[in-house]
C-alpha cells in the first residue's frame, strides 16, 4: 500500500528558481492537501482540493500554486521561490471531508537560499 | 488569532507516570476534534478523534465544552509513546476548509 507518496524528500533552492513538490495517492480520496510545517507554529494549510479540477485556498495560499488534474495527483508549485518558504511540506488526502481521517505523506524538506 | 493552543512545546515524563498533554481552543459553536501524532521517522497519524470516543494506545481525550478544551491523557506512559502531538479542531458545523486547523504541537518525551 503506498498511500500518500511525495517527490523530493529534500530540495534545495536558490531565491526565485521554480520548482513542484509532487504528491500522489492510490487511494482514491476526493479531498488533498497541502500544509507547510514550521517550528512552533505546527501546520498550516496552503491549498486544498475537493476533486478533479477543483482547488481553493487555504491559510496560508501566497507563494504557491495548485492545480488537481486527477484524482491521484496534486502538484504543490513555488513560482519564485523566497527564503520564507523554507519549510517542510506535507500532503495529506481523505475520503469524504476533513472530519474523516487524513492520510499523510512523508514529507519535503526545502531549503531555500 | 489563535484558534488552537497547545501551551506546553515539550513534556518530560518518567515511564509509568500519568500524561496530560493540553489543547485549548477558541470557538463558541461546537467543533470537531482530534488529535495527531508523529512518531520518530513516521508519517504523522491520526491518533483519536473525540466523537468516536475511544482509546487508542492507553489514550482518551474528553471535550469539555465549558472550558473549551480537549485535552490528551494517559495514566501510565509508555517510552514508546514519545512523540510529537498535535491537536487539531474543525471549528465548524461544516467542512469549511479554513477552519480547520493545527496546534502548534508538543513533544512528548517519556523517559525510562
Amino acid at each position: 500500500n503506498a498511500g500518500v507518496t511525495q517527490t523530493p524528500k529534500f530540495q534545495v533552492l536558490k531565491t526565485g528558481q521554480s520548482m513542484t513538490l509532487q504528491c500522489a495517492q492510490d487511494m482514491n480520496h476526493e479531498y488533498m492537501s497541502w500544509y507547510r510545517q514550521d517550528p512552533g507554529m505546527g501546520l498550516r494549510l496552503i491549498h486544498y482540493s475537493v476533486g478533479a479540477g477543483i482547488t481553493d485556498q487555504g491559510e496560508v495560499p501566497n507563494g504557491y500554486n495548485v492545480s488537481r488534474s486527477t484524482t491521484e495527483d496534486f502538484p504543490l508549485r513555488l513560482l519564485s521561490a523566497a527564503p520564507s518558504q523554507t519549510s517542510v511540506y506535507f500532503c495529506a488526502s481523505s475520503r469524504g471531508g476533513w472530519k474523516n481521517i487524513q492520510y499523510f505523506g512523508a514529507g519535503t524538506r526545502l531549503s531555500v537560499l | 488569532a489563535q484558534r488552537v493552543t497547545q501551551p506546553e512545546k515539550l513534556l518530560s515524563v518518567f515511564k509509568g507516570a500519568p500524561v496530560e498533554l493540553k489543547c485549548n481552543y477558541s470557538y463558541s459553536g461546537s467543533p470537531e476534534l482530534f488529535w495527531y501524532v508523529q512518531y520518530s521517522r513516521q508519517r504523522l497519524q491520526l491518533l483519536l478523534r473525540h466523537i468516536s470516543r475511544e482509546s487508542i494506545k492507553g489514550f482518551t481525550a474528553d471535550l469539555n465544552k465549558g472550558e473549551t478544551s480537549f485535552h490528551l491523557k494517559k495514566p501510565f506512559a509508555q517510552e514508546e509513546d514519545s512523540a510529537m502531538y498535535y491537536c487539531a479542531p474543525i471549528l465548524s458545523d461544516y467542512d469549511n476548509f479554513n477552519k480547520f486547523y493545527f496546534g502548534s504541537g508538543t513533544k512528548l518525551n517519556v523517559k525510562p
